[in-house]
């Protein structure tokens, strides 16, 4: 079992970039792939995208013109970039391993949206 | 997108009683190819992160206790917790991985009555 760590700002200004990072322990990010899991306040988990250590990428189609998962092999670390951001992009965000099924997750990290 | 369903917000059961919690998908995430439910169950406690309790609709995790089961096909499926204990109260989401995007219900609180 690994462990999973978001960080980042935890909050953003209406238009600009939200960026968090998610570091693992406990075991390599080149085995497996690694996602980005979100929720509103109030609301449900919704799927954001995944990486694989080779780079290969898949976003929610809600979201793809706008998300970036990136991954540093060398660091033990992947990364969240979402663009354009607006009050609807307000959630606590989770990274977690897995592609489909999500079999170990960070606490998750709350993110606002406010000027 | 396939929407998931958890008709209840919450349910309050009595330690020792059975708790059901049901999950309704708009599409069937049964597979004919190999004949599989994509459909997963997961808790989530105050302060910890999600734990994936159940997948493959019926499989439990590693270290998943043996009240929790999974059942349902096609479109229906239940999480059952056959006696209630202190620490199951959580939050509980069932997932479809069936396709993409895979999506999540909007969750069931499970409460002690």
């Amino acid at each position: 079992q690994v462990q999973l760590q978001e960080s980042g700002p935890g909050l953003v200004k209406p238009s600009e970039t939200l960026s968090l990072s998610c570091t693992v322990s406990g075991g390599s990010i080149n085995r497996y792939y690694w996602t980005w899991i979100r929720q509103p306040p109030g609301k449900g988990l919704e799927w954001i995208g995944y990486i694989y250590a080779s780079g290969s990428t898949d976003y929610n189609p809600s979201l793809k013109t706008r998300v970036t998962i990136s991954v540093d092999t060398s660091k033990n670390q992947f990364s969240l970039r979402l663009n354009s951001v607006t009050a609807a992009d307000t959630a606590v965000y989770y990274c977690a391993r897995g592609q489909w099924l999500f079999e170990d997750w960070g606490r998750g990290t709350l993110v606002t949206v406010s000027s | 997108d396939i929407v998931m369903t958890q008709p209840s917000d919450s349910l309050a059961v009595s330690l020792g009683e059975r708790a059901t919690i049901n999950c309704k998908s708009s599409r069937s995430v049964l597979s004919i190819s190999n004949n599989k439910n994509y459909l997963a169950w997961y808790q989530h406690k105050p302060g910890q992160p999600p734990k994936l309790l159940i997948y493959w609709a019926s499989t439990r995790e590693s270290g998943v206790p043996d009240r929790f089961s999974g059942s349902g096909s096609g479109t229906d499926f239940t999480l059952t917790i056959s006696s209630l204990q202190a620490e199951d109260v959580a939050v509980y989401y069932c997932q479809q991985y069936y396709s993409i995007p895979g999506t999540f219900g909007q969750g069931t609180r499970v409460e002690i009555k």
